[in-house]
């Protein structure tokens, strides 16, 4: 069975501050993908990336970035210089990658809150 | 480019009643799949569509359906409403392949009372 934890329900940081969301995952399968998710209050989630288990090097994409370490089973984003408009709720999510989005596991969020 | 859209937004029904939701997605996708977001479960995959056939379910009963029409619209009915089938339902849509990123709408909040 598949499982994944964001054990952060809510997060305040002030705006410029830097925050990490941490996720932890637990998979017996060899292969996997890792996602996360942003829910602002409008409701869709939008995509903000996908990390196969092959892959095991950090990225960067503008303010956000990734650490995805496979001997601790984490896969935690960090928003540096934090704004008012990544208020939101996160989500990491995470699925074999045979099969497609079926047997996907969504953690239970974060809600993050940058207070101006 | 026109993004996700889901009809309606909200609606109230009663227990017992059977209801049907909307999707239009991106022009040119051909993916349409379907979650649903509770306080107490989270967000669940319920199903996929491609090409007007379900390719994907997730573990929901058989009171959960969906279709996909030739144009990718796709529809979701859940008959027989229970009180715990109040939930924001997403719907997403994607190219096709396996992996395509999906784009969601954003969603329509069910309540039965």
């Amino acid at each position: 069975a598949q499982k994944v934890t964001q054990a952060q329900t809510e997060i305040s940081v002030v705006e410029k501050e830097d925050v990490t969301l941490d996720c932890v995952y637990e998979t017996r399968d060899t292969t996997y993908y890792l996602f996360w998710y942003k829910q602002p209050p409008s409701g869709e989630l939008v995509f903000l990336i996908r990390r196969n288990s092959f892959d095991e090097q950090n990225e960067i994409s503008g303010r956000y970035s990734w650490n995805f370490q496979k001997s601790t089973s984490s896969f935690n984003f960090t928003i540096t210089a934090s704004q008012v408009v990544d208020s939101a709720v996160y989500f990491c999510a995470l699925t074999p990658n045979s099969g497609g989005y079926q047997k996907v596991t969504f953690g239970t969020g974060t809600k993050l809150q940058v207070i101006p | 480019k026109a993004g996700v859209t889901q009809t309606p937004r909200y609606l109230i029904k009663t227990r017992g009643q059977q209801v049907t939701l909307s999707c239009s997605p991106i022009s040119g996708h051909r993916s349409v799949s379907w979650y649903q977001q509770t306080p107490g479960q989270g967000l669940q995959f319920l199903f996929e569509y491609f090409s007007e056939t379900q390719r994907n379910k997730g573990n929901f009963p058989g009171r959960f359906s969906g279709r996909q029409f030739s144009n990718s619209r796709s529809e979701m009915n859940v008959s027989t409403l229970e009180l715990g089938d109040s939930a924001l339902y997403l719907c997403a849509s994607s190219l096709g392949t396996e992996w395509d990123e999906q784009f969601f709408g954003p969603g329509t909040r069910l309540t039965v009372l």
